[in-house]
């Protein structure tokens, strides 16, 4: 079965800062993708960034790149730059490729950005 | 721009009451999803659907049933409300087969049980 981790319920940052929210992930299909969404205080979920298993590079969209390490089985959130609007919960999610295509989400991670 | 839109952002119903949450979508996309968001625990499936009148259960159904008669419409029933249902829904919707990538989700419905 898929299991995501998200071991940092909160993490506390400088403004400016970069930060590095860590996940780790479990399944044993071969084909699979990971996601970072966004929550911020008003709810709505706001995608950031994918990473397929099988992409060669690392997943970025503007300050945000996916440190992907397939042996490892983690797929880091890294924010470079970080700004108060980024004060948010984090969610990691994987999708296997096959079958239905619903994600599995890990427990989040709170971040706060402090000016 | 993808929308998905919920019917109620705040609902407040009372313990047996028969509570309908209702997700639209306007993309065409074939999967559409129900999620619970509780502290600590993430978003958890309730159920999904990849077509119109198909449905599968996810990971906690226990206590909801799901209804989509229409490709962008898929409601969430709660047929007799309790307090241990208390929590946030979001409902996602994606396109399926070698189209599917992120979901798009809606705002969320925070629903209180009395």
């Amino acid at each position: 079965a898929q299991k995501i981790t998200q071991t940092q319920p909160g993490m506390f940052v400088q403004e400016k800062e970069a930060v590095t929210l860590d996940c780790t992930y479990d399944t044993s299909d071969p084909s699979y993708g990971l996601f970072w969404y966004k929550q911020p205080s008003s709810g709505e979920m706001i995608f950031l960034i994918y990473q397929g298993s099988y992409d060669q590079q690392n997943a970025t969209e503007g300050r945000y790149s996916l440190n992907f390490q397939k042996a490892r089985k983690s797929a880091n959130l890294v924010i470079s730059a970080s700004q108060l609007g980024d004060s948010a919960m984090y969610f990691c999610a994987m999708r296997e490729t096959q079958g239905a295509q619903k994600l599995v989400f890990g427990q989040g991670t709170r971040l706060t950005i402090n000016p | 721009d993808v929308k998905v839109t919920q019917s109620s952002r705040y609902l407040v119903k009372r313990t047996g009451e028969k509570v309908f949450l209702e997700c639209v979508q306007d993309m065409d996309h074939e999967n559409m999803f129900w999620y619970r968001q509780d502290p600590g625990l993430g978003l958890r499936l309730i159920y999904f659907s990849y077509d119109v009148k198909m449905k599968e259960k996810g990971d906690i159904p226990e206590g909801y049933s799901v209804s989509r008669e229409k490709k962008e419409r898929f409601s969430l029933i709660l047929e007799s409300a309790s307090t241990n249902q208390t929590s946030m829904y979001l409902c996602a919707s994606s396109f399926s087969g070698a189209r599917a990538n992120e979901q798009f989700f809606g705002p969320g419905t925070r629903l209180t049980v009395l």
